[in-house]
């Protein structure tokens, strides 16, 4: 799985766009780009992932770079529940049914009221 | 449709004890995935089973295995539990294909004293 690098934290004012990056310089071709947070204490909650068209859900926005080195995850409107610790990692299929997630340490998101 | 579901949520054991956690997948979901989580080491793979099968392991201990059941359905096993197994151990499920995301459980929270 790639190697990813991302701030260990930055904050956002409530209401604002946070756009948090990652870099995936080592990604391979068949990898995806998945995001997820969590919360304190709690389960990581998918976003977002992608394979190198930027994509959008009801949560965010993904924008990959066209070399697929690094990718930002949009949150539109931050809001004070969007604080949690945000992970983003490739994730590739090994074709034996393998799907392991190699979790870094993440981007500690605090959203300011 | 429900989650994944992790029981028990909480958990106390002594040293030397084992300890059987439980997972139950998404429907339709045949994949599940186990990870650890503590403070120092963050979320760290375990393993991996996809039709009953072990399909990828993490650099734990043997003291730590599991097994998947024919209606997907996954258990892991700790033995000879030590003080620093203590963490939230989290359970995912995905579906076998390519670019499919994975859905965590709230984990199970073990306290080894």
């Amino acid at each position: 799985d790639a190697k990813t690098t991302q701030p260990t934290s930055m904050d956002c004012a409530e209401g604002r766009a946070a756009n948090l990056p990652c870099n995936h310089s080592t990604i391979s071709g068949n990898e995806y780009v998945y995001w997820y947070r969590q919360i304190h204490s709690q389960g990581p909650q998918y976003i977002i992932h992608g394979l190198k068209n930027n994509e959008t859900n009801e949560m965010a926005s993904l924008i990959i770079t066209e070399d697929r080195k690094s990718s930002t995850l949009i949150l539109p409107h931050a809001t004070l529940r969007d604080t949690a610790v945000y992970y983003c990692m490739g994730r590739g299929y090994s074709g034996a049914g393998s799907y392991q997630l190699t979790f870094g340490k993440g981007t500690k998101l605090s959203v300011i009221p | 449709k429900a989650g994944v579901t992790q029981t028990p949520r909480y958990l106390i054991k002594t040293r030397g004890q084992q300890v059987t956690l439980s997972c139950s997948p998404i429907s339709g979901h045949r994949s599940v995935s186990w990870y650890q989580q503590t403070p120092g080491q963050g979320l760290q793979f375990l393993f991996e089973y996809f039709s009953e099968t072990q399909r990828n392991k993490g650099n734990f201990p043997g003291r730590f295995s599991g097994r998947q059941f024919s209606n997907s359905r996954s258990e892991m096993n700790v033995s000879t539990l030590e003080l620093g197994d203590s963490a939230l151990y989290l359970c995912a499920s995905s579906l076998v294909r390519q670019g499919t995301e994975a859905f965590f459980g709230q984990g199970t929270r073990l306290t080894v004293v």
